[in-house]
């Protein structure tokens, strides 16, 4: 089957570098990716990491390991707006078949 | 361009009604996902489309139909609600080209209560 694991929470300082971890099972693998969701809110896509190696947007970076089945989305110069839940999502064989993980909701304290 | 659309946004059934969720995009993408949203639990795939006539299944798609009769169009059934259906229900698409699918987009979401 397939699954993914992701912390919680995870507690930050506004204007500091937070790590959001994700490790993964899957059979076949064609990427991960990253999503943002604000309360009540739609999920909206950050970025996606088919190959090993860092992926940056803005504030924003992703990366992967594919030997590791691991990957990381790491936020920074963190703003009180970026308090929301992250979800990691890994598109597994067939390509079109997205798992989402259970999401890791990000405080940002003044 | 209004992006994915989903119509209603809210709803409360009593155990065994039916409903359809209709979600509608107008950016031509080939797939269309239903998911679920429950606390603590992320976003779980209930069926989904990769092109007009066709349909699949998900991880959860037990007590749920869907069609696709048209491109933009991708609408899901209940046909007994059930407590159990309690749950924000979001539609998505995502462009595909050879092979490659990329991102989802999602549409507001529809909270629909079963008691």
């Amino acid at each position: 089957g397939q699954s993914l694991e992701q912390p919680s929470e995870v507690t930050a300082v506004e204007g500091a570098i937070v790590q959001i971890n994700c490790t993964y099972q899957t059979s076949g693998f064609y990427g991960l990716s990253w999503y943002q969701q604000h309360d009540g809110g739609a999920p909206t896509f950050l970025s996606y990491n088919a190959l090993d190696g860092l992926e940056e947007t803005g504030r924003f970076s992703s990366f992967l390991s594919r030997s590791d089945s691991y990957g990381y989305l790491l936020l920074q110069e963190l703003q009180m707006k970026d308090s929301a839940s992250y979800f990691c999502a890994v598109r597994g064989t067939g390509g079109f078949k997205t798992i989402f993980g259970a999401g890791t909701r990000l405080f940002v304290k003044a | 361009n209004a992006g994915v659309t989903q119509t209603p946004k809210f709803r409360v059934l009593k155990t065994g009604q039916s409903m359809t969720l209709l979600c509608a995009q107008d950016m031509n993408h080939e797939y269309m996902y239903w998911y679920r949203q429950d606390p603590g639990m992320g976003l779980r795939l209930i069926h989904y489309s990769v092109g007009e006539g066709t349909t699949a299944k998900g991880e959860v798609p037990d007590g749920y139909n869907v069609s696709r009769l048209k491109k933009q169009n991708f609408l899901l059934g209940l046909e007994s609600a059930a407590p159990s259906q309690t749950s924000v229900y979001f539609c998505a698409s995502s462009y595909s080209s050879s092979g490659i699918t990329y991102e989802q987009y999602f549409g507001p979401g529809t909270r629909l209560t079963v008691t």
